[in-house]
């Protein structure tokens, strides 16, 4: 069965410039969520989603920020405009109702801001 | 405001030692605890998970010790193996009464390396 998968893997851009960052969840999993990782605050909840809709983005650092779930399938994070401060790994995951609360996580999508 | 503090940030061990990553935490409704592993350019793991009606879960060379009264719990790694070399999470949640809470709080994570 293929993991959560995201794209890109890495991403080089420069300041200013929209930044899209794709995931493809587990199939059959409903929830979904996107974390940010740097090593000055480590792992960060941005957004997650439950049947596409969703639940809790407190963590979404300012309206340069979004997410969407289109459908059980795909999700995307939008960063726009992009800032060097943004550097960082961004992880998306995904887990079941009723697996308790364990979570799959992506491979990453690496971004850097110039 | 952080509700699981994780320690030590970093931690080196002889091949073979037993390795220890303690976590606390401060809201008493937390009802499951997890363990991930990362490795480097890969997205974190589950590794094992205990809830708070036992005290101890132990699956192969890793062990959960969990004490309740104290709001702490532990990760030992026993005959530690270069392979263990990782980056250790702990988390905390509500699983019970959740609804569609699925909010984990994470440490800070530790670094952990073993010499061969």
């Amino acid at each position: 069965d293929a993991g959560v998968i995201q794209s890109p893997r890495h991403e080089v851009t420069e300041m200013g410039q929209e930044v899209t960052l794709r995931c493809k969840p587990i199939s059959g999993h409903d929830y979904l969520f996107w974390y940010r990782q740097t090593m000055m605050r480590g792992l960060e909840l941005l957004i997650y989603f439950n049947n596409n809709v969703p639940i809790d983005d407190s963590g979404m650092p300012e309206d340069r920020f979004s997410a969407k779930m289109p459908n059980a399938s795909f999700s995307t994070l939008k960063i726009q405009p992009s800032e060097p401060r943004d550097s960082a790994v961004y992880f998306c995951a995904s887990s079941r109702q009723g697996s308790g609360n364990t979570i799959y996580f992506g491979e990453g999508s690496w971004l850097t801001v110039v | 405001q952080q509700q699981v503090k994780q320690s030590p940030q970093s931690l080196i061990v002889q091949k073979g030692g037993i390795s220890i990553i303690n976590c606390a935490y401060e809201n008493t409704a937390f009802d499951y605890f997890p363990w991930y592993q990362q490795f480097p350019g890969k997205g974190p793991a589950l590794l094992i998970a205990i809830r708070p009606d036992v005290s101890e879960k132990k699956e192969g060379r890793f062990t959960i010790s969990f004490n309740k009264s104290a709001k702490q719990f532990s990760l030992h790694i026993m005959d530690s193996q270069p392979g263990d070399s990782a980056t250790y999470f702990c988390a905390a949640s509500t699983v019970r009464n959740a609804g569609n809470n699925r909010k984990l709080i994470w440490g800070l994570g530790t670094s952990l390396g073993v010499n061969p």
